[in-house]
């Protein structure tokens, strides 16, 4: 089946400094997710990329699918304290399956 | 907009007695609904999925099951626990294909 891999597995920064993950899967995705998933919390939907090639950005967070659409990446400009979490991608694997990626846990040195 | 809730929020069990996590979703009909279990500093590890009653695909072989007895309940069973069954037991649903997944505040489970 669909693997998703995820690099790094953490990611530990001071704050200010940049910050960036990296989703790459074994078969072409129909779309990809990102969700963040706070210490102690549930992951929570942050965006979905459907295109080849689309870049979305949320204020300080950009998101990249690769032309292919077996990859993804999440960048962070300068990071806040309240960026601190783990950022799972997901992919899609027919028409039900979501499949996680392993996470990376950003934390930051204030 | 769609609300998962599960419960209880912890869980601690002795090894060999049986456990039921409750799901039940609100705001959409007909969801597909998903298990998750998430070990302590990992990922999020497919357990199962339903696409609508009595209907659930089983990813992972293991000492626990899935049933769908009404649309917008599922429930995680096991008749014997065990120690590896410990973790973050997430229920998720979304309401269409593509759709983003929202998830339940989780259930923390101990095996002891």
């Amino acid at each position: 089946g669909q693997q998703v891999m995820q690099i790094p597995q953490y990611q530990h920064v001071q704050e200010g400094e940049d910050f960036t993950t990296y989703c790459n899967s074994s078969t072409t995705l129909s779309n990809i997710q990102w969700y963040k998933q706070r210490p102690g919390g549930h992951p929570v939907f942050l965006i979905q990329l459907v295109k080849s090639g689309e870049v979305k950005k949320q204020k300080r967070l950009t998101f990249q699918f690769g032309e292919a659409k077996k990859n993804s990446s999440l960048h962070i400009t300068a990071t806040q304290t309240t960026d601190v979490g783990t950022y799972f991608c997901a992919g899609q694997e027919g028409a039900q399956k979501l499949v996680f990626g392993q996470g990376t846990r950003l934390t930051i040195n204030p | 907009s769609q609300t998962i809730h599960q419960w209880p929020a912890t869980l601690v069990q002795p090894v060999g007695s049986p456990l039921s996590l409750e799901c039940t979703v609100e705001g959409t009909s007909n969801p597909n609904l998903y298990w998750y279990r998430q070990a302590a500093g990992r990922g999020l590890q497919l357990l199962f999925y339903s696409v609508g009653i009595g209907q659930i695909s089983s990813e992972v072989p293991q000492n626990l099951s899935a049933s769908r007895p009404q649309d917008r309940q599922f429930i995680l069973s096991s008749k014997k626990l065990l120690l590896s069954d410990s973790g973050f037991y997430l229920c998720a649903g979304r309401g269409e294909y593509n759709s983003p997944l929202h998830f339940g505040n989780g259930t923390r489970l101990t095996v002891t």
